[in-house]
């Protein structure tokens, strides 16, 4: 079955550390995208991509950072300079036309140490 | 700024009644919206779209209206069932973008009491 893999399901950092959040997709989707899930404020983009070996950056970039190389995969790092890091990171794709849903998967949930 | 709003944050419903789901938005450019359902722990999964050039789309036991003038969509739920307590999103796009990027409201704690 095609579908999104966020992987760990859980995840702690101690301070000052970097951790990174993986995420693969094989429904053959160009763009893919990461959101932080915070209670009482929905989802909020933090980085995306439309092509491999290009990304942009969303409304809260700060303190993360990405790459993409390969179409399947779009990991995710948490720097150290993320001040307030503990929350509900969501990985989704969609393939790059309009009016299009995204795909989700199920989630990283990062806590601090 | 917040362009999508879901003013309510919990709505319960008995069994079997309507449960009726709103999301507000401000830009008048966006031109496609979803809804999105959310278990606890797990990714939000696609429930129903529209595009703008439509009022109204339906799939199964779920209705989605679109207001243009009002900007303001809305999710119907008939019958509601308990599988069904969930957290729901909307979600808006604006194709003249250029990107594929949705946003999202902040969601809607919907309990159905059986």
């Amino acid at each position: 079955d095609g579908g999104i893999t966020q992987s760990p399901k859980y995840l702690f950092r101690k301070e000052g550390q970097n951790v990174t959040l993986s995420c693969e997709q094989n429904l053959n989707h160009d763009a893919m995208y990461w959101y932080r899930q915070d209670p009482g404020q929905g989802l909020r983009l933090i980085y995306y991509s439309q092509i491999v070996n290009d990304f942009q950056k969303g409304d809260i970039a700060e303190g993360y950072s990405v790459s993409r190389e390969k179409k399947e995969s779009f990991p995710l790092t948490v720097t150290s300079a993320q001040k307030n890091p503990t929350a509900f990171y969501l990985c989704a794709s969609s393939y790059r036309e309009f009016n299009q849903p995204q795909h989700f998967g199920d989630g990283t949930r990062l806590s601090i140490l | 700024d917040q362009q999508v709003k879901q003013n309510s944050p919990s709505l319960s419903v008995q069994e079997g009644r309507i449960s009726i789901l709103n999301c507000d938005y401000t830009n008048s450019m966006f031109d496609y919206f979803l809804w999105y359902k959310k278990y606890p722990a797990e990714g939000p999964t696609f429930l129903i779209s529209i595009s703008s050039i439509k009022d109204k789309n339906e799939d199964g036991r779920f209705t989605v209206f679109l207001n243009k003038s009002a900007k303001h969509l809305s999710l119907h739920i008939v019958p509601s069932q308990p599988g069904d307590s969930a957290v729901y999103f909307c979600a808006a796009s604006e194709s003249a973008s250029g990107t594929y990027k949705y946003i999202f409201g902040t969601g809607t704690r919907l309990k159905v009491l059986a």
